[in-house]
C-alpha cells in the first residue's frame, strides 16, 4: 500500500515553462487536493476534489489547473511557470469530502519546485 | 469564517523538558481539530486528532485537549526527545481541512 504517491520529488523550471505535477493514491479516497507551502505561511490550498470528474478552487488557484479523470489521480498543471510559484507543492487525499468529515488527510511527501 | 492561529516559532528546548505549542479557533460548530507532525524532508503526518469538545487525543506522549470553552487544542508533552524536533501543524477540518502557519520545534540535546 503505497499511499499518495508525489512524482517528481525536485524540479527546476525556467519563467514561462509548462509542468505537471502528478499525484496518485492507491487508498480509493474520493477526495484529493493539493497545498503549496511556503516559509511561514503554513500550507495553502491550491485546488481540491470531491470525487473523479469534480473540481473546485481553493485559496491560491491562479496559474494553476487540476484535472480528475480517474478515482486514483489528481495531477497539478502550471501552464506557464512564473518564480512566484517556487515552493513546495504537497499533495493529500482523505476517504471523502462530503460534509463535515473527521477523517485525517494522507500527505504526499512533496515537490521540491524551484522557478528561475 | 474558519481559522487557525498557532504560536510562532521556532521554540527551542533541551531533552526532557516540557513543551506546549498553542493552537487556538475560529469556526461554525464545533470542526474536528487535528495536529499535524512534518519531519525534515518529508510530508505531513497525523499526529491526533479529536472530534468533539472534551475529546482529548494522544499519541508517541503528545496530548491535546478539544477545549470549546476557550476555543482551544494546544499540543503538550511531558518529556521532548531530540526526535521530536519537527515542524508541528494545527488543524481544522470541514470541506476543506484549514491549517495553522506552523510551529518549527529544536529539541537540543
Amino acid at each position: 500500500n503505497a499511499g499518495v504517491t508525489q512524482t517528481p520529488k525536485f524540479q527546476v523550471l525556467k519563467t514561462g515553462q509548462s509542468m505537471t505535477l502528478q499525484c496518485a493514491q492507491d487508498m480509493n479516497h474520493e477526495y484529493m487536493s493539493w497545498y503549496r507551502q511556503d516559509p511561514g505561511m503554513g500550507l495553502r490550498l491550491i485546488h481540491y476534489s470531491v470525487g473523479a470528474g469534480i473540481t473546485d478552487q481553493g485559496e491560491v488557484p491562479n496559474g494553476y489547473n487540476v484535472s480528475r479523470s480517474t478515482t486514483e489521480d489528481f495531477p497539478l498543471r502550471l501552464l506557464s511557470a512564473a518564480p512566484s510559484q517556487t515552493s513546495v507543492y504537497f499533495c493529500a487525499s482523505r476517504l471523502s469530502g462530503q460534509g463535515d468529515s473527521n477523517q485525517p488527510q494522507h500527505f504526499g511527501d512533496g515537490t521540491r519546485l524551484s522557478i528561475l | 469564517g474558519d481559522s487557525v492561529t498557532q504560536m510562532e516559532g521556532p521554540v527551542t528546548l533541551s531533552e526532557e523538558a516540557f513543551l506546549t505549542i498553542n493552537c487556538t479557533y475560529t469556526a461554525t460548530g464545533y470542526p474536528s481539530l487535528f495536529w499535524y507532525v512534518q519531519y525534515p524532508g518529508e510530508g505531513l503526518q497525523l499526529l491526533l486528532k479529536a472530534t468533539k469538545a472534551d475529546d482529548k487525543g494522544s499519541n508517541k506522549g503528545f496530548e491535546a485537549t478539544y477545549r470549546k470553552e476557550t476555543t482551544s487544542f494546544h499540543l503538550e508533552k511531558g518529556s521532548v526527545q531530540v526526535s521530536d524536533s519537527a515542524v508541528y501543524f494545527c488543524a481544522l477540518i470541514r470541506r476543506k481541512i484549514i491549517f495553522g502557519s506552523g510551529t518549527r520545534l529544536s529539541i537540543r540535546p
